[in-house]
Formats: C-alpha cells, sequence, structure tokens
C-alpha cells in the first residue's frame, strides 16, 4: 500500500532563512506523482509544488523547490527566504493508483505545522 | 478563472440529521473528488466523480454518497449523522488525465451535535 510520511510535527524558522520540510514515501509503483499542499488556518489546501517520478530535474516553483531523492524514496519541500504568510500547516501527498478509468486519489501524510518568526 | 467554490462554508447538525455539500469545480473541469479531514485520522478519500460517474470511492460507509451533474458540479450527502463526522470536507477538482493536479476549494466545516 502507498503511504506518506511526515516526521516532523511542528517546526520553527527565522524570516528570511531557508526551511526545508520532510517527507518520505512508499510506493512498489513506477510511475507516480508527488504533491505539496499549503493550509493556512483558513483551511483551503493550496497547491504548491508537482513532482513526477520521471521527472529528471527537480520541480521549482517560486520560492519552493523540491529535493526529489528517488532511491531514497523522499521528496522533501525546500522554501526559500521565508515569509511570515508561510506559517501554515504544509501537506506531502501522493497520487494512488488508478483503476476503473480514475485519476486515482490522493494520499496525505499527517503534515508539518511550519511557524515563521519575524 | 474562478476556483473550486463550495457551499456552506459552516454546518452545524445534530446526530441523526443529514446534510448535502455542495462544490462547483473550476470552469473546465471535469473530475471532481471529495476528502475528510480530522484531526485524529488526517486527510481521507471519500470519492471521485467524473461525466457524472462515480469512479474511485474510499473506505467510507454507505451514509456517504454523492453525485455529479452534467455541468460537473458536485454535490455530497451524509445521511444519519453521527459526532465523528464533524470534519472539514474538502472538495477537489482536475482535469481529466493521471499527471492533472487538483485544486482545492475553502472547505465545508460541519460540526454534528
Amino acid at each position: 500500500a502507498q503511504k506518506i510520511t511526515q516526521t516532523q510535527p511542528g517546526m520553527f524558522v527565522q524570516e528570511k532563512e531557508a526551511v526545508t520540510l520532510d517527507c518520505t514515501y512508499d510506493t512498489s509503483d513506477q510511475s507516480y506523482g508527488l504533491f505539496w499542499y499549503k493550509q493556512p488556518s483558513s483551511g483551503e489546501m493550496i497547491f504548491l509544488i508537482y513532482q513526477g517520478s520521471y521527472d529528471e530535474q527537480n520541480a521549482t516553483e517560486g520560492r519552493y523547490s523540491l529535493n526529489f531523492q528517488k532511491a531514497r524514496k523522499s521528496a522533501n519541500l525546500v522554501i526559500s527566504a521565508s515569509q511570515l504568510g508561510d506559517s501554515a500547516m504544509y501537506f506531502c501527498a501522493m497520487r494512488g493508483p488508478n483503476y476503473g478509468g480514475s485519476q486515482g486519489n490522493l494520499i496525505f501524510g499527517k503534515g508539518t505545522k511550519l511557524s515563521v518568526k519575524p | 478563472k474562478a476556483g473550486v467554490t463550495q457551499t456552506p462554508r459552516y454546518l452545524i447538525k445534530t446526530r441523526g440529521q443529514q446534510v448535502t455539500l455542495s462544490c462547483s469545480p473550476i470552469s473546465g473541469h471535469r473530475s471532481v473528488s471529495w476528502y475528510q479531514q480530522t484531526p485524529g485520522q488526517g486527510l481521507q478519500f471519500l470519492f471521485e466523480y467524473f461525466s457524472e460517474t462515480q469512479r474511485n470511492k474510499g473506505n467510507f460507509p454507505g451514509r456517504f454518497s454523492g453525485r455529479q451533474f452534467s455541468n460537473s458540479r458536485s454535490e455530497m450527502n451524509v445521511s444519519t449523522l453521527e459526532l465523528g463526522d464533524s470534519a472539514l470536507y474538502l472538495c477537489a477538482s482536475s482535469l481529466e488525465t493521471e499527471k492533472d493536479t487538483q485544486y482545492f476549494g475553502p472547505g465545508t466545516r460541519l460540526t454534528v451535535l
């Protein structure tokens, strides 16, 4: 079965510094997708970044980058130059198996609560 | 382009009642998925609809049901509410293919008393 593990329940980072949020995954599939979402206290899940298992380059989106190490099955999120607005829950997710024509649902980790200090 | 919208944003119900939540996907998105988020269980997949057909379902009791209309809007229904159904219910929409990202709405926070 597929599984996402986020071992950091909470983290603090100083404003303007970089921070790495850890994510490891388990799957027997050769083709899979990994996602990171941000959830502020308002509740909405905001898509940040996507990495496909066959992508040779690490994904980047503005201040977000994904450190993808396939052999170690890790997909860590790096946020550069943290801002106060980055304080939120961060979820790593993997797309589950697709069958019956389904796209495959997202399987989420437990999340990491990031707090940015001024 | 407008994002995913969900109504209502907040609901308070009592045990035994039923509730219907609504989700309007991003224009052009045909796949709608529903997730339940609780402090104890985290984010769990409920079901996915595409072209008015349920094509994937999570491990939830039959009290949880859904449907999708021809305009891709979706509703989910929970009958005979239990205290444990209190949660944030999130709807996500996406295009059709496996690689497509799911974009989430703001959620409906349901409280069962």
